[in-house]
């Protein structure tokens, strides 16, 4: 199956600092790549959309100043949690989809490793 | 919106033993995708199985879309199988609906 490498895989910082996070898939295109948060003992929540060369679409309660997406490329999606306060530690999950005639319907969920944030 | 509903919650397992993992859905989905989540937090692709069945070694998966359910069957289970098995289902947006998982212990 394709491949998504997210990195770090686990990262530790001081309270108030930014993280950033890096989503990338490694043999197909991305137009779109989503952004999960898990909480511990929870299913995954989706955070954002992520699309290439426009604004991500962000779920009902996320905040879009906190969570910065950018999606530069074809193969990279960027997070970076802003100002990180020990709340916002947790789990971190992207996702990519290879599209199939320019859409996304129909195809296969690739996850990267994830990004495990501790805030201090 | 869609619901998605996983069962049993919890699964403790001799290793050795077989077992059926269920996801029930309430509505028509445009695919449905099975995964393993390791103990490291990793998302393993198993099935994309929008209906019918599919076989991959000692894992099999069903879903009978007209029902709205899906199983996965694990024969010979081995201690590597713990961790937490997701079923997630597209809806019309395209947006990926979860299952609450079935965490899955497999006791030596």
């Amino acid at each position: 199956g394709a491949v998504v490498s997210q990195h770090p895989s686990r990262v530790i910082c001081k309270s108030g600092t930014s993280v950033k996070i890096e989503c990338r898939s490694l043999d197909f295109q991305a137009t779109t790549m989503f952004w999960y948060r898990q909480f511990p003992k929870q299913s995954l929540m989706l955070m954002a959309t992520s699309n290439e060369g426009s604004k991500a679409t962000y779920e009902q309660g996320v905040e879009k100043d906190k969570f910065l997406i950018n999606h530069a490329s074809l193969t990279l999606s960027t997070l970076t949690v802003t100002s990180a306060h020990p709340e916002d530690s947790s789990f971190y999950i992207c996702s990519a989809r290879p599209h199939y005639r320019d859409s996304i319907m129909n195809t296969e969920a690739f996850f990267g490793q994830g990004t495990r944030l501790t805030v201090v | 919106g869609i619901q998605v509903e996983q069962s049993p919650p919890d699964l403790i397992l001799q290793e050795g033993a077989n077992s059926t993992l269920r996801c029930n859905f309430s509505d028509s989905v445009n695919n449905l995708q099975w995964f393993h989540q390791n103990p490291w937090g990793q998302l393993i692709n198993l099935f994309y199985i929008p209906s019918g069945t599919k076989q991959n070694g000692r894992l099999s998966a069903t879903t009978v879309a007209t029902e709205r359910y899906s199983l996965l069957y694990i024969s010979s289970s081995q201690t590597t199988d713990s961790g937490v098995y997701f079923c997630a289902v597209e809806d019309s947006n395209y947006q990926l609906i979860w299952g609450a998982g079935t965490k899955l212990i497999i006791k030596p």
